[in-house]
């Protein structure tokens, strides 16, 4: 079984252009989290999905920044005209459901923003 | 969300136990306490979580107080590659979202 499948591991986007994160959650898990952590602080909270829902997205940037979580496919976090400030590692987690249960991570993706 | 407060760093000697604190004093009764790591960058490993009772599985022991306002990770035998950020986290009753703090970094020396 594999685990979350982030992709890519690293990517390089000049100020302006767009960003596109992909999480392949575990099998058989429906929920999804995304966290981003920027050069030498923490992980924090982004947006939780369920599929074709966005259920919580208290942590997301009020501009620029979306995600989604289709009923085919991997989940999408996506930054449109990314600035420097958008450098980070984006770590995607599932799990098989809501709460009271463990959560697995990806590798992240590195963004960085030249 | 409950709040917790971990030592921001420890060190361990390799081959003994590293013994983990976390306070959370207002958390919730049916609020569980997770334990995560961060080696390095790499994305944050699962550990263990419990609720009341103690809990052991391959990697490590949770005990957790009676009043559950404070808990304790185990690591048994700690290796090299213990070497880690430990996040101590309440979940949230409501998700399975995660709020992690700083965390303890610990350090194991040969």
């Amino acid at each position: 079984n594999a685990g979350v499948m982030q992709n890519p591991r690293h990517l390089v986007r000049r100020r302006g252009q767009e960003a596109r994160l992909r999480c392949s959650p575990m099998k058989g898990h429906s929920h999804v989290y995304w966290y981003r952590q920027l050069p030498e602080e923490g992980l924090k909270f982004m947006v939780y999905l369920q599929k074709e829902n966005i259920i919580d997205e208290s942590g997301m940037p009020k501009e620029r920044f979306s995600a989604e979580f289709p009923k085919e496919g991997p989940s999408i976090l996506r930054i449109q005209q990314v600035v420097r400030g958008d450098s980070a590692a984006y770590f995607c987690a599932s799990s098989y459901r809501d709460k009271n249960t463990e959560a697995f991570f990806g590798q992240g993706t590195r963004l960085t923003v030249v | 969300d409950a709040k917790t407060t971990q030592p921001p760093s420890m060190d361990c000697a390799e081959g003994r136990a590293a013994n983990l604190p976390c306070n959370h004093s207002t958390i919730s009764g049916n609020e569980y306490v997770y334990w995560y790591r961060q080696i390095h960058s790499q994305g944050p490993q699962y550990i263990i979580h419990g609720l009341k009772n103690n809990e052991t599985n391959e990697m490590a022991s949770l005990i957790i107080t009676e009043d559950r306002k404070s808990s304790t990770l185990i690591l048994p035998h700690a290796t090299l590659r213990d070497t880690a950020v430990y996040y101590c986290i309440v979940g949230s009753s409501n998700t399975g979202k995660l709020i992690f703090g700083q965390g303890t970094t610990l350090q194991v020396k040969p």
